[in-house]
């Protein structure tokens, strides 16, 4: 079955950075679109990376431009997101997310998760 | 962008009892809007998807409705077990999908 693992969360001191991985298995990887979703402690949801299924588009949320980058190795089955200059505000949940798209589009399979702290 | 807002922020219900959930848009979503369930610690589950398909395994007590800008998640016999917050999204304004705010449903 489909499984998707993130790691490489951890505690960074502010502006600082770290590098998310998620491991994806029993599925075609390269052919899905794929996401990154966060949640801080407490609150709602929030898509801040996208990237498709051959790695030739990008898309972020303002609140991450200019300072998180998603990318993929679909030799390795991997999807990465490297964040640089982390703030406060950046502490969270992120979970990889793949896309399903037909008649309609939706994220129907999630990782379990991994935490972000940054933290002085 | 696409504005989704949820509503209630939070409902206390009994087991037993029927309930239901609103999503509204801040323009016309056409049907593209989908339903998860999260509970504590775990990742969102996706529910339903183009507003009223249910997920494979989803119980038929869950169903969805609207289109447009207004969407209602309904769960007719509330269970133990889905006492979780619940989360709104639009599919419609690609690559970057947005959330409702998310319904915490409790136990009276």
């Amino acid at each position: 079955q489909v499984q998707l693992v993130e790691s490489g969360g951890g505690e960074v001191q502010p502006g600082g950075s770290l590098r998310l991985s998620c491991a994806a298995s029993g599925l075609t990887f390269s052919s899905f679109d794929m996401h990154w979703v966060r949640q801080a402690p407490g609150k709602g949801l929030e898509c801040v990376a996208v990237i498709s299924y051959d790695g030739s588009k990008k898309s972020y949320a303002d609140s991450v431009k200019g300072r998180f980058t998603i990318s993929r190795d679909n030799s390795k089955n991997t999807l990465y997101l490297q964040m640089n200059s982390l703030r406060a505000e950046d502490t969270a949940v992120f979970y990889c997310v793949r896309e399903k798209k037909g008649a309609d589009y939706y994220f129907d399979y999630w990782g379990q998760g991994t935490l972000v702290t940054v933290s002085s | 962008d696409i504005q989704m807002t949820q509503s209630p922020s939070s409902l206390s219900a009994s087991v037993g009892n029927r309930v239901t959930i609103t999503c509204r848009a801040s323009q016309s979503i056409s049907s593209n809007l989908n339903w998860y369930q999260q509970k504590p610690g775990k990742a969102p589950k996706l529910l339903i998807y183009g507003a009223s398909i249910l997920q494979s395994g989803v119980p038929s007590r869950f169903s969805g409705g609207g289109s447009g800008t207004d969407f209602t998640l309904t769960i007719s016999s509330l269970q133990p077990e889905d006492f979780a917050t619940y989360y709104c999204q639009q599919s419609h304004s690609t690559p970057m999908y947005t959330f409702g705010q998310g319904t915490k449903l409790e136990i009276k």
